[in-house]
């Protein structure tokens, strides 16, 4: 079984331009949450889809981030205009909405660095 | 609000057992979960506990207190490939979603 990919592992921009983070969850997974992991600061919760839907996105930083799930599928996390702050190691999670326990598979991560 | 407190750093000889503590406060509580993270890698699911007591799984084995919002990491026979952090999470909420602590950076040595 593939696991969760994030595109780029990398990415280096410029205060004030547009990146957009890209997750594969696993293929059958409805849940898609994205975390963030800023230098030093603990992982903290994003948002979470199900399917194409938005469940919550109440850890979202403001309105330059917008995450999208079109088709139910992957999903795109864009920051326009990215700021110093965030800079950061973003993850993506995927999770069966019917396991017992919820398990989240965790990608390995998009390091983003704003200059 | 939240918060969930981990030591920063452990260090541990190979062979021997070592205990990552971790305590939380938190509205709502779904469960507790222990994630391992190698450097540069991504989170890889180790336990996870809904009710008080203790969950074994190999060398690994975690214990829950929701009373006194405690859980530990149990890490026997240690290997040099058990340096890595080990990340406590609360799982809250209909959506399920992972509120973390700092980590836990262990290092095992010879």
């Amino acid at each position: 079984e593939a696991g969760v990919t994030q595109f780029p592992s990398h990415s280096v921009i410029e205060k004030g331009q547009t990146v957009t983070l890209r997750c594969d969850p696993i293929s059958g997974h409805d849940n898609l949450y994205w975390y963030r992991r800023v230098m030093g600061k603990e992982i903290k919760f994003l948002l979470h889809f199900v399917k194409e839907s938005k469940q919550d996105e109440s850890g979202m930083p403001n309105n330059r981030f917008l995450a999208e799930r079109t088709g139910g599928t992957y999903s795109t996390l864009k920051v326009q205009p990215a700021e110093l702050e965030d800079s950061g190691v973003y993850f993506c999670a995927s999770s069966q909405s019917y396991r017992r326990y919820n398990e989240q598979f965790f990608g390995p991560g998009t390091r983003l660095t704003v200059l | 609000g939240q918060n969930i407190d981990q030591p920063t750093e452990m260090t541990a000889t190979e062979g021997a057992i070592v205990q990552i503590n971790c305590t939380y406060q938190t509205s709502g509580f779904n469960g507790l979960f222990w994630y391992q993270q190698h450097a540069g890698e991504a989170p890889t699911f180790l336990s996870y506990n809904v009710l008080d007591g203790l969950e074994e799984k190999g060398r690994f084995s975690s214990f829950l207190s929701r009373s006194k919002g405690y859980s530990y990491l149990l890490l026997k026979e240690l290997q040099m490939k058990d340096s890595a952090s080990y990340l406590c999470a609360v799982s809250k909420g209909g959506g399920n979603k992972l509120t973390f602590g700092t980590g836990t950076q262990l290092k095992v040595e010879l």
